[in-house]
């Protein structure tokens, strides 16, 4: 059985930092792109970067380029997302996703599997 | 980028009606097309893929359709827990876009 977990959530003030974590379990991990998806208070989801399996190719959404970083420890079986420079726009619940990757190194851009997400609240 | 819009914003359907959410993308997408499912609290579930692929262990009530522009994801007869609220997205290319959602409740 696929497992996310996610940890590392908190408050934090306005220009803060937070390292969130996401330890899978049940399924290779090396084999698949990860993705970060968040969701506002009352909004909708939002997607936020991914990182395909050998931790190679990255992207981000522009609203975070520059003060994110995902990246991946595959002996681990953990992703991570680094969040820098915090904006109270940023809080939301945090959620780590699986791409249903159909082949090592290829992104499918869809997510098959997901955490229970971690809560990150930033305000003074 | 790529814009997703969904109609409507919410419904109220009673148990056994047939249900219809449509989703449009600001250009054509292909099939590159997925439905999720959320519960209040909850993760999103994958429903479909690929337009009209049902996820594994997704009941067959649920069923995709579309290309293009335009889809619609349809629950052919409403069951209690399906009261949720559904997301398309686009995944024709980076950055995959969500739709705004749709909430389902019962009358």
């Amino acid at each position: 059985e696929v497992q996310l977990v996610e940890s590392g959530g908190g408050l934090v003030q306005p220009g803060g930092s937070l390292r969130l974590s996401c330890a899978a379990s049940g399924f290779t991990f090396d084999t698949h792109a990860m993705t970060w998806v968040r969701q506002a208070p009352g909004k909708g989801l939002e997607w936020v970067s991914t990182i395909i399996g050998s931790g190679g190719s990255i992207y981000y959404r522009d609203s975070v380029q520059g003060r994110f970083t995902i990246s991946r420890d595959n002996s681990k079986n953990t992703l991570y997302l680094q969040l820098n420079s915090l904006r109270v726009e940023d809080t939301a619940v945090y959620f780590c996703a699986r791409d249903q990757s159909l082949a090592r190194g290829v992104i499918a851009w869809f997510s098959d599997s997901w955490g229970q997400g971690a809560q990150v609240t930033v305000s003074s | 980028d790529i814009q997703m819009t969904q109609s409507p914003s919410s419904l109220s359907a009673s148990e056994g009606d047939r249900v219809n959410i449509t989703c449009r993308a600001s250009q054509g997408i292909g099939h590159y097309l997925a439905w999720y499912q959320q519960n209040p609290g909850k993760p999103p579930r994958l429903l479909i893929y690929a337009a009209s692929s049902l996820q594994s262990g997704v009941p067959s009530r649920f069923s995709g359709s579309g290309y293009g522009t335009d889809f619609s994801l349809t629950i052919s007869s409403l069951q209690p827990e399906d009261v949720a609220t559904y997301y398309c997205q686009n995944y024709n290319s980076p950055p995959p876009a969500f739709g705004p959602g749709t909430k389902v409740d019962l009358k």
